[in-house]
């Protein structure tokens, strides 16, 4: 089953933008990681957030996590066409299986 | 370099013939496992193992199979596939532990059954 959701499910945007993409989920986690997928080829992980942590900032990249509504976002500033991907959260929620993975948000930038 | 390797990348059988898709890592990962990604579903899991000899179910275990007798390799099985397992597969694996890591990820194998 999904644990996290992405929200939109696809983003189209302008070079020079920034992108926003939120992902819910439904049970209590030890962090939650963003991944990036390029059409058809392996995920790259992004960037990982604890579950005690607010904030975390990684380039142009800053996600939040808000634990108490089990939520998390992702911000991708000043966006490039380079960054045209989907984008996936997954949750750890400490089980045996590890991470769990969302539905993804499908992002263009538009040159 | 660290990577997942996974053969075939692109696959095209028929009902009913037993396939295998190999997945080796080389970061002496414990922990492995198996997704399929489907248009629309995002990313299910199939099968993952912790070490050497175990393996567990996951999500969508349904027609695979899976075996970890060496750290390295966790080859994915289908015994008799069918056009439902028509899917793009891609093969992780990560550090084991309290403070799970990153998953690393093959390239993904695209599978077609006629």
């Amino acid at each position: 089953s999904q644990q996290g959701e992405e929200d939109p499910q696809a983003l189209s945007i302008q070079e020079g933008e920034n992108a926003t993409m939120n992902c819910s989920y439904k049970t209590s986690i030890n962090n939650l990681q963003w991944y990036r997928q390029n059409s058809g080829r392996g995920l790259v992980h992004l960037i990982l957030i604890r579950s005690n942590e607010r904030e975390k900032h990684s380039g142009r990249l800053r996600v939040t996590l808000d634990t108490s509504k089990k939520s998390s976002s992702l911000l991708i500033t000043a966006s490039r066409a380079a960054d045209t991907a989907s984008y996936f959260c997954a949750t750890d929620s400490g089980s045996a299986r590890q991470l769990t993975f969302g539905s993804g948000t499908q992002l263009t930038v538009l040159p | 370099e660290a990577q997942v390797t996974q053969n075939p990348r692109y696959l095209i059988t028929v009902t009913g013939k037993k396939l295998t898709v190999t997945c080796s890592q080389n970061m002496n990962h414990e922990y492995m496992s198996w997704y399929r990604q489907d248009p629309g579903l995002g990313l299910r899991q199939i099968y993952y193992s912790m070490n050497v000899e175990v393996t567990d179910k996951g999500d969508v275990p349904e027609g695979y199979k899976v075996s970890r007798k060496e750290k390295r390799n966790f080859p994915l099985i289908l015994e008799s596939p069918s056009p439902n397992q028509t899917s793009l597969y891609f093969c992780a694996s990560s550090l084991w532990g309290r403070n799970t890591g990153e998953l690393f990820f093959g390239e993904g194998s695209r599978l077609t059954v006629l």
